[in-house]
């Protein structure tokens, strides 16, 4: 099973800054099967980036992507304040599926 | 427009089962993976099982594997969860996703509480 590592836990920034979230593989993901996703209280998960480094549509492109083997990041340029959410990485490379545990920008 | 709805949570006795369905709209519903993915309260996102667009190829998550069954009808354009041997660490919101190199859609959820 890959086990995705996630850090910070949790990100206290401001508006206007930039957020580095980190996602880190127990082993190399293949293909960069490496998707991230946003989630407020209360709302379902939404897709933000998949395969590492695209951008799902509708996303801003203050949000991107990088990575690959087993490192992997969430960078969001300039925080807005409908950005406060906690953060997933996830990994469909092999089964099990797995997400990380997440990450709270607040 | 993509549309995923869930139905069929509830609330049953540790041990017992439930059939979730997820009715699937706007989208070639035979020609993706689809997979159910669960959120317990106040905690993180776990997958829980996948099956193929045709149906011939399933998985599951260990925790569940022996007890849960993914099934489809393309025909219906429907997604199923056969829940058995339930247990209250079961207890979760079931999310309907459709799995295309990311989990890209999402339904809104079905709410599955295991207790006496």
């Amino acid at each position: 099973e890959i086990v995705l590592t996630q850090s910070p836990g949790t990100l206290s920034l401001s508006p206007g800054e930039r957020a580095t979230l980190s996602c880190r593989a127990s082993q190399s993901v293949s293909n960069n099967y490496v998707d991230w996703y946003q989630q407020k209280p209360g709302q379902t998960p939404r897709l933000l980036i998949y395969l590492a480094s695209n951008r799902a549509t509708g996303i801003p492109d203050r949000f991107s992507g990088s990575g690959s083997g087993t490192d992997f990041t969430l960078t969001i340029s300039r925080l807005e304040p409908e950005d406060f959410a906690v953060y997933y990485c996830q990994q469909l490379a092999n089964s099990p599926w797995t997400f990380g545990q997440g990450t709270q920008v607040e | 427009q993509v549309q995923l709805v869930e139905s069929g949570g509830g609330l049953v006795k540790p041990g017992g089962s439930l059939r979730l369905s997820c009715a699937a709209s706007g989208f070639a519903f035979s020609d993706y993976f689809m997979a159910w993915a669960r959120q317990a309260p106040g905690k993180g996102l776990e997958w829980v099982s996948y099956i193929t667009g045709p149906g011939t190829s399933t998985d599951y998550a260990d925790s569940v594997k022996g007890r849960f069954t993914i099934s489809r009808d393309n025909a219906k354009n429907s997604l199923y969860l056969q829940l058995n041997s339930l247990r209250a660490e079961d207890s979760a919101v079931y999310y309907c996703v459709r799995a295309n190199y990311a989990f890209d859609y999402w339904g809104q959820g079905t709410l599955v509480t295991v207790s006496s």
